[in-house]
C-alpha cells in the first residue's frame, strides 16, 4: 500500500487567490494523478502528473489553471489558480504503484477548498 | 469511450438487511479493469476491490462479495448483513489497458448507503 498525506487538508480562500496543494508520498511511485469531487458529485480526472515532464491535462482542464509539478517520485503539487466559488471542491490525490500491470490506485485524504 | 453507470442514486437498509450496489460499464477495450472504492463521511477513498476482465471470478472477502458478468458489463457489490459503519458513498470504477501508461480511472456518479440501526 501506500501512505499519502495531503496539505492543507482544508482552506477557505477569497475569489481570484491562489492556492497550492501537496501531496507526499510514503515511497517512490510510477504515477500519480489529481481529481477533483465538486459537492455532491463523482471524481473527476484533472491530470497525470508525470516526474521531470509537464503534466498531461484532461479535456477541460489547463495548465494556466491548474499549474501542476512533480519534482521527484514522491511528490507534487496542484495549484488552483485565479480561484472562483466554481472552483470550491475537494481536491484529491491518488498514486498508482505498479510497474507493469494496473494495480490499485491509492488516494489521499483529500483537500477541501472553500471559495467565497 | 468508457464510462461507468451507477443508477442508484440513494439506498437505505435497515441493519442486517443484505444489500447489492449496481455498476454498469461500457468500453471498447477486451483489456480493463474495474474497481469499488468507499468513501466514508470523513471524505477519505478507501480501496476494495479491483478485478481485470478475464478474471470472471465473484469474489467474497468477509462481509462483502462481487459479481462481475462480462456478459451484462455489470460489476455489481453486495453488502451482506449491512452494519452502521457501512454507511458510505460507494464509487465504481474502470480504467482501460488502452490508456496507456495514464492508467487513469474513470468514476461512476456514486451511490450513497445508508444503514440504519
Amino acid at each position: 500500500s501506500a501512505v499519502i498525506s495531503q496539505k492543507p487538508s482544508r482552506d477557505i480562500c477569497q475569489r481570484g487567490t491562489s492556492l497550492t496543494i501537496q501531496c507526499q508520498v510514503d515511497s517512490q511511485v510510477t504515477m500519480m494523478f489529481w481529481y477533483r469531487q465538486q459537492p455532491g458529485q463523482s471524481l473527476t480526472l484533472i491530470a497525470t502528473a508525470n516526474q521531470g515532464s509537464e503534466a498531461t491535462y484532461e479535456s477541460g482542464f489547463v495548465i494556466d489553471k491548474f499549474p501542476i509539478s512533480r519534482p521527484n517520485l514522491t511528490f507534487s503539487t496542484l495549484t488552483v489558480s485565479n480561484m472562483s466559488p466554481e472552483d470550491s471542491s475537494i481536491y484529491l490525490c491518488s498514486v498508482e504503484k505498479g510497474l507493469v500491470s494496473w494495480d490499485e490506485q491509492f488516494f489521499g485524504p483529500g483537500t477541501r477548498l472553500t471559495v467565497l | 469511450a468508457q464510462k461507468v453507470t451507477q443508477a442508484q442514486t440513494e439506498i437505505s437498509v435497515v441493519e442486517k438487511e443484505d444489500v447489492t450496489l449496481d455498476c454498469v460499464y461500457e468500453t471498447r477495450d477486451t483489456t480493463y479493469y474495474l474497481f469499488w472504492y468507499k468513501q466514508p463521511p470523513s471524505g477519505e477513498l478507501v480501496f476494495l476491490i479491483r478485478r481485470n476482465s478475464f478474471d470472471e471470478q465473484n469474489e467474497i472477502s468477509g462481509r462483502y462479495s462481487w459479481n462481475f458478468q462480462k456478459s451484462t458489463s455489470s460489476f455489481n457489490f453486495t453488502i451482506t448483513a449491512s452494519q452502521v459503519v457501512d454507511s458510505a458513498v460507494y464509487f465504481c470504477a474502470l480504467s482501460e489497458a488502452s490508456s496507456g501508461s495514464a492508467r487513469q480511472l474513470t468514476f461512476g456518479s456514486g451511490t450513497q448507503l445508508t444503514v440504519l440501526p
